[in-house]
């Protein structure tokens, strides 16, 4: 069965470092999200991403926050410079246009900013 | 209290019970999902219910969303030591399948 995957499993980075955290959605979705689980609290929307470009974002995601999909399997959650506070669980997560609109989440990447 | 509570936030049953969680919600949805977390792992999609369905089923799960309560309830029967895992409702308030997290149920399925 399809499944998203997300790498790397676990990042750890120093404060004020750039991280880009890696998903590979399901070949024939077309809608990607980034949702962020800090440990023990809810899981948030970061942003959603269609067609090359940004659909909608919270007001976590700011300046520092960026999403590409470079190729055609690939898409990306880069942060410029990481603060502690961004530590958490990130979940990458890809919806197909023409299914029953169910969104797929990845393994997530766990980040811990020191 | 925000949008996507679930209650109870903690559920210990023995194998073979059946368990049901709630959730509720404050605005008006497009649809509603349901997920599995095991500790530290990633979300397992279970279900998802649209907004002018009121049951689904799939194995063992059963759902069923009443948006005249603005909640949703998810019942698992004859539960596993295997079910043991948090359970989220994401609710897509938009209809830009932006989903809105519930803050989950921590079941304990004891052997």
């Amino acid at each position: 069965e399809p499944e998203v995957t997300q790498t790397p499993s676990h990042q750890v980075t120093q404060m004020g470092q750039e991280v880009i955290l890696r998903c590979v959605p399901i070949s024939n979705h077309l809608y990607f999200y980034w949702y962020r689980q800090i440990l023990g609290q809810k899981v948030e929307f970061l942003v959603s991403f269609y067609n090359n470009e940004i659909s909608e974002k919270s007001e976590i995601f700011d300046d520092q926050f960026s999403v590409e999909r470079p190729d055609g399997s690939n898409f990306t959650l880069k942060i410029r410079s990481t603060k502690l506070e961004d530590s958490a669980m990130y979940f990458c997560a890809s919806r197909s246009q023409t299914s029953s609109y169910e969104q797929y989440f990845g393994p997530g990447t766990r980040l811990t900013v020191t | 209290s925000q949008q996507g509570e679930e209650d109870p936030q903690a559920l210990s049953i023995q194998e073979g019970e059946n368990a049901t969680m709630n959730c509720s919600y404050k605005t008006s949805i497009n649809n509603l999902q349901w997920y599995r977390q095991n500790s530290g792992r990633g979300l397992v999609h279970l279900i998802l219910i649209r907004s002018n369905e009121r049951e689904k089923h799939s194995g063992r799960l059963r759902v069923t969303l009443d948006t005249s309560k603005k909640s949703s309830s998810l019942l698992i029967t004859a539960s596993r030591a295997a079910d043991t895992a948090s359970y989220f409702c994401a609710a897509d308030t938009s209809g830009t399948y932006k989903y809105i997290f519930g803050t989950g149920t921590r079941l304990k399925v004891l052997a």
